[in-house]
C-alpha cells in the first residue's frame, strides 16, 4: 500500500456522461498530481493542486476538472466522455517543495467508456 | 522544459541474463533522475532516483543506474533478470516552473523475461 487511495478502481460508462474519480493522498503531502495513461499518449500530466490550490495544468482537456478539498483529497472530473478518454487515471502526491523524492502513486483507476 | 527519451519501447531478456533500459535527457544540467516501475495492473512505484554526488545510484529489487553527463544518459540495469521483474520501466525528470514541480515521463519500456 503506497499510502495514495484512488476509489473506485473499475469505472465502466457510457459515452456522453460524467463521472468523478477521487484521490486521497499520502498522509501529510499537500500536492496533488492527476495523470492520464493510455497507450498512445502514454503518461500525460493533467493537473497538480497544492493545498487546495490549482498550481499547474498539463494537458487536460476543458471537458475535465479538478478540485482538491480541505482535507486534501481530490476529485478529477471527467464530462462529455468520448470513447478517447478510455484510460488509466492516477493520482500521485508529493509531501514537499523540494523534488527529492518523486511522487508516490496511487493505484490508478481504469475507465472505460463504452 | 526537461524531457526524457526511453529507446526500445520493449525488451525482452532470458532469465539470468542482463537487464538494459536506456534513458538519454535533455539538458545540460539535470537536477534529478528517476526511474520508476510499473507491474501489471499496478501504478507507479519508485524503483531508484538520481539528486546529487554519486553517480551509480542502487534501487531497490537489484536495479541500479549511473547517471552519466557526457553522454546525457540515466540507464537502468540489473546483472541478473528475473521473472518477476517483468514489468514496464518508466524514466522520469522534474519539470519545475512557477512553483510547481511536475515529473515528465518517457514512453516507458516493457520488459519481457523469458524463462
Amino acid at each position: 500500500d503506497s499510502g495514495v487511495t484512488q476509489t473506485p478502481k473499475h469505472l465502466i460508462t457510457a459515452t456522453g456522461q460524467r463521472v468523478t474519480l477521487r484521490c486521497s493522498p499520502r498522509s501529510g503531502d499537500l500536492s496533488v498530481y492527476w495523470y492520464q495513461q493510455s497507450l498512445d499518449q502514454g503518461l500525460q500530466f493533467l493537473i497538480q493542486y497544492y493545498n487546495g490550490e490549482e498550481r499547474a495544468k498539463g494537458n487536460i482537456l476543458e471537458r475535465f476538472s479538478a478540485q482538491q478539498f480541505p482535507d486534501l483529497h481530490s476529485e478529477l472530473n471527467l464530462s462529455s466522455l468520448e470513447l478517447g478518454d478510455s484510460a488509466l487515471y492516477f493520482c500521485a502526491s508529493w509531501g514537499g517543495t523540494v523534488p527529492n523524492y518523486g511522487y508516490t502513486f496511487g493505484s490508478g483507476t481504469r475507465l472505460t467508456v463504452v | 522544459a526537461q524531457s526524457v527519451t526511453q529507446l526500445g519501447s520493449h525488451v525482452s531478456v532470458s532469465e539470468g541474463a542482463l537487464v538494459l533500459l536506456r534513458c538519454n535527457y535533455s539538458s545540460s544540467v539535470p537536477p534529478y533522475l528517476f526511474w520508476y516501475v510499473q507491474y501489471p495492473n499496478q501504478g507507479l512505484q519508485l524503483l531508484l532516483k538520481y539528486t546529487t554526488g554519486a553517480t551509480l545510484v542502487k534501487g531497490i529489487n537489484g536495479f541500479e543506474a549511473e547517471f552519466k553527463k557526457s553522454e546525457t544518459s540515466f540507464h537502468l540495469t540489473k546483472p541478473s533478470a528475473h521473472m518477476s521483474d517483468a514489468a514496464e520501466y518508466f524514466c522520469a525528470v522534474p519539470y519545475s516552473g512557477a512553483g510547481s514541480y511536475q515529473l515528465t515521463f518517457g514512453k516507458g519500456t516493457k520488459l519481457s523475461v523469458i524463462p
